[in-house]
């Protein structure tokens, strides 16, 4: 059974902070993605990467997935209230179904 | 929003009891996955459908099941519901090409008293 770890489980910080979020599997994947869920909705897609290595950045936020594709990171840069949410990363299987194995997720708090 | 739509998006039940969920994919994609998520557990998938054939099981109880029909609309059955099932209950869709993201639905969330 595939797995990913995610910590932390829980951050708050202030606003200006920076901070980062990892991702750890002992498995590879073909793709791993980074999703943020507000309460009472569903996860939402950030970024996906795909090759070893890669680094993607959105605005503040930079993902990077590890040389052996079996870790991710989440920084983020300056932290906003808006930043507030539910941090989930998700591993694609490599073969079959290409299911998604989510980490438990890490709940961000910036506070003003 | 997504594309992918989920009803109802409240469900309150009793022990004992039976529900269907039912998922909308996105135009034109043709597999269907369903999530679980509790408090505790995070995400956990339960089963995909790829045009109306079942391609992959997860965590899925035999309490329940699921179906994807010719118009590519998904349903899922929980039967002789716990209090343990209460939960968010997610439908992600895609076209089922390697590597292609899933698109998430609001989720249906199922209260078992």
């Amino acid at each position: 059974t595939q797995l990913l770890e995610q910590s932390p489980q829980f951050l708050s910080i202030q606003e200006g902070e920076n901070l980062t979020v990892y991702c750890n599997s002992s498995s590879v994947f073909s793709s791993l993605q980074w999703y943020r869920q507000e309460p009472g909705e569903g996860p939402v897609l950030l970024v996906t990467v795909v090759t070893g290595g890669e680094v993607k950045k959105l605005k503040r936020l930079t993902f990077q997935f590890g040389d052996a594709r079996k870790d991710s990171s989440l920084h983020i840069t300056a932290a906003q209230p808006g930043d507030t949410g539910l941090y989930l990363c998700a591993g694609a299987e490599e073969q079959g179904a290409q299911k998604l194995v989510f980490g438990q997720g890490t709940r961000l708090t910036i506070n003003p | 929003d997504s594309g992918v739509t989920q009803t109802p998006k409240h469900l309150i039940t009793a022990t004992g009891q039976r529900v269907t969920l039912r998922c909308s994919p996105r135009s034109g994609d043709l597999s269907v996955y369903w999530y679980q998520q509790s408090l505790d557990q995070g995400l956990q998938f339960l089963i995909q459908y790829y045009n109306g054939e079942e391609r992959a099981k997860g965590n899925i109880l035999e309490r329940f099941s699921a179906q994807q029909f010719p118009d590519l609309h998904s349903e899922l059955n929980l039967s002789s519901l716990e209090l343990g099932d209460s939960a968010l209950y997610f439908c992600a869709s895609n076209s089922g090409v390697a590597k292609n993201i899933q698109y998430f639905g609001a989720g249906t969330r199922l209260s078992v008293l």
